[in-house]
């Protein structure tokens, strides 16, 4: 199954400011998604991103909140704008391999927004 | 739509004993099932999944699940539980996103805590 490199692990920013995640898989994969997990509760899909194409976010979730980039089939970027105390969440990208449903995930972004 | 339904948010249980984690789903169309395990400050690890065939599932760091259509149930057992098996636990179904692929829909989660 494919590896993915996931950065920053954890981050503290100020109000207002923004930041940028980083997913590097080290094989070519078609399709990334990025999840966010509030404290203490589940994964929800923010957004598909495809090489190629523009991003295509979930309910709830906007391009201009949460921008997406996905120049080659390893690597993505999300980048959290405009951060508030309620973005402070863990943030995670996944990706889909094979036939049988075999999804791999980052070990994520702890992002605390002060 | 689907939906997943874990209704234990923590299940405490002593070292050695066995345990199960309940997940109950609901989806309209076939059925693919999965169970992850979060371990602190990491990411989702695979432990098993369920797209056909026998209907009792093995899978990683001895657990197994059960799955149970007449009860749309896919509840995850280990017969003697070890500290290093406290974590979070997700159920997922297999979920139509809005890019048309396919996804996975989590549950809230169980957090399983080992007492030694």
């Amino acid at each position: 199954s494919a590896v993915i490199s996931q950065k920053p692990s954890r981050d503290i920013c100020q109000r207002g400011t923004s930041l940028t995640i980083q997913c590097q898989v080290d094989s070519q994969v078609t399709m990334m998604f990025w999840y966010r997990q509030q404290p203490g509760q589940s994964l929800t899909l923010i957004a598909t991103a495809n090489q190629g194409s523009e991003a295509t976010y979930e309910s709830g979730f906007v391009i201009d909140k949460f921008p997406i980039s996905r120049p080659n089939l390893t690597f993505s970027t999300l980048t959290v704008s405009n951060m508030s105390p309620e973005d402070s969440s863990i943030y995670l990208c996944s990706v889909r391999q094979g036939g049988d449903y075999g999804y791999t995930f980052g070990s994520g972004t702890r992002l605390t927004v002060v | 739509a689907q939906s997943v339904t874990q209704l234990d948010s923590q299940v405490p249980v002593f070292e050695e004993a066995p345990v199960e984690l309940r997940c109950n789903y609901s989806s309209s169309v076939s059925v693919y099932l999965f169970w992850y395990v979060q371990y602190p400050n990491q990411g989702l690890q695979l432990l098993l999944k369920y797209l056909s065939g026998s209907t009792l599932v093995k899978g990683i760091n001895g657990f197994e699940a059960e799955f149970n259509k007449s009860q749309t149930s896919f509840h995850l057992r280990k017969p003697s539980v070890h500290i290093s098996d406290t974590a979070e636990y997700f159920c997922a179904v297999n979920s139509r996103i809005r890019s048309g692929a396919n996804n996975l829909f989590f549950g809230t989660g169980t957090r399983l805590t080992v007492i030694p």
